[in-house]
């Protein structure tokens, strides 16, 4: 009964190859949000979306892209993966904007 | 721009005995908290969150937290930790925007309970 699934939970892409990860929710929620937490550090907004609307954050790298082509669905994409982009992309979702996230389990993202 | 810090990055606690974690936040107006647990390799779960209304809120897994506008604080509190609680917790702060509450993030604090 998992809420938030994103998919693969573990992902090793090769330097420079692009890479898609995914998220999907059961909620209806209308906000999804991506995050980076790299190791030992906080959860790092990248973007999120409000219903159709794209919000990124200024400091997101531009190698970094998304897309939500439904309410369900929101893929990361990174175009040019570096080893600095190695790291834990977590998914979440929320109903409006008063309201707390909930979070996907994760995908590591392993850069060899 | 808001912050929230953590000032703890490891924390011990036997277990039974009880245990608190601080949070200081810095945000212009009253701010939405947050308590997030996350156990390794896993996404983060929510324990507590305060919007308005009484400042000492309950959540999840025996845990709660007080919200004191004076101290820009916000810590967490268990009266008697068991084994399972070890993990780490994340304070965060959410800020309302036109597009969404964006949520900032403490630099979080491993918990570790000696049996």
């Amino acid at each position: 009964d998992a809420m938030v699934i994103q998919n693969p939970r573990y992902q090793v892409t090769q330097f420079g190859k692009p890479v898609t990860l995914s998220c999907s929710q059961t909620l209806n929620h209308n906000v999804m949000y991506w995050y980076q937490q790299k190791s030992s550090q906080a959860p790092k907004l990248l973007f999120h979306y409000y219903d159709k609307d794209f919000n990124n954050e200024a400091d997101t790298p531009d190698n970094f892209q998304s897309r939500r082509p439904n309410t369900s669905f929101c893929f990361l994409d990174i175009r040019s993966p570096g080893l600095g982009d190695a790291a834990m992309y977590l998914c979440a979702t929320a109903y409006g904007v008063n309201t707390e996230a909930f979070f996907g389990q994760g995908t590591r993202l392993t850069v060899v | 721009a808001q912050s929230v810090t953590q000032p703890d990055i490891h924390i011990t606690v036997s277990e039974g005995a009880s245990l608190e974690l601080r949070c200081n936040y810095s945000y212009g107006a009253t701010p939405y908290l947050f308590w997030y647990v996350q156990s390794p390799g896993q996404g983060l779960q929510l324990l507590l969150k305060y919007f308005s209304g009484d400042t000492l809120v309950q959540g999840i897994k025996g845990f709660e937290a007080e919200f004191k506008r004076s101290q820009s604080s916000f810590n967490l509190r268990k009266p008697s930790v068991h084994w399972s609680d070890a993990a780490e917790y994340f304070c965060a702060v959410g800020i309302l925007t036109g597009g969404g509450n964006k949520l900032t993030f403490g630099t979080g604090t491993q918990l570790k309970v000696e049996l």
